[in-house]
């Protein structure tokens, strides 16, 4: 168990719908960033926040949004949903807003759009 | 923009040997550079952050470089096992430091 927990694991949804899914980070952690992973492809940086504001944002399509709380967990926002959004979500978290100390990585939320 | 190149074909090792990958990236050079894991369907895991001013660092079987002038990190595992079988992504800042980028990855399979 890494400390940050994603939930669901696995979501299947239909194309055009709207999924949220949540991140909370280890403990102490004040950041958190989204990522994408296709299949067999790397991952892709959606957007980070820290301390509940948004500091970086990557190749995030408009039809996705993010917020992070004051207690501060996160969740991701996926809505029109289309098939090429089916990927694994990854949530990962830092102890600052920088990655100097590396992240720790959730186990990921699967998403099959059909 | 900085890239990252890590060697997309898999690397097939002898169970016992030493599995070297390579990680190679374009422009500047960044502060740090860091080394991570991924088993199919997981998160990857952090392993080891090696700073610009560190030419080697070691942890347990693990030995990462840094070679500056060559643009070059190599993540060495000395007597491998099948259980190291997964896939190893270097990454490392960009000129903001908020967040990494990303190698593709390096599948590596240790054959018992």
């Amino acid at each position: 168990d890494s400390g940050v927990t994603q939930t669901p694991k696995h979501l299947i949804t239909a194309t055009g719908q709207r999924v949220t899914l949540r991140c909370s980070p280890r403990s102490g952690d004040l950041s958190v960033y989204w990522y994408q992973q296709s299949l067999d492809q790397g991952l892709q940086f959606l957007i980070q926040y820290y301390n509940g504001e948004e500091r970086a944002k990557g190749n995030i399509l408009e039809r996705f949004s993010a917020q992070q709380f004051p207690d501060l967990h996160s969740e991701l926002n996926l809505s029109s949903l289309e098939l090429g959004d089916s990927a694994l979500y990854f949530c990962a978290s830092s102890v600052e807003g920088s990655a100097n100390y590396g992240y720790t990585f959730g186990s990921g939320t699967r998403l099959t759009v059909v | 923009s900085q890239k990252i190149e890590q060697n997309s074909e898999a690397l097939n090792i002898q169970e016992g040997k030493t599995a070297t990958l390579t990680c190679n990236y374009t422009n500047y050079s960044p502060a740090y550079l860091q080394w991570y894991r991924q088993d199919p369907g997981r998160g990857p895991v952090f392993l080891l952050l090696i700073r610009e001013n560190e030419k080697e660092k070691r942890k347990e079987r693990l030995k990462v470089t840094f070679d500056t002038t060559l643009k070059q990190s190599l993540f060495h595992i000395t007597a491998s096992q099948p259980a190291d079988s997964a896939t190893y992504l270097c990454a490392l800042p960009p000129d903001s430091n908020y967040q990494l980028i990303w190698g593709a990855g390096t599948k590596l399979i240790i054959k018992p």
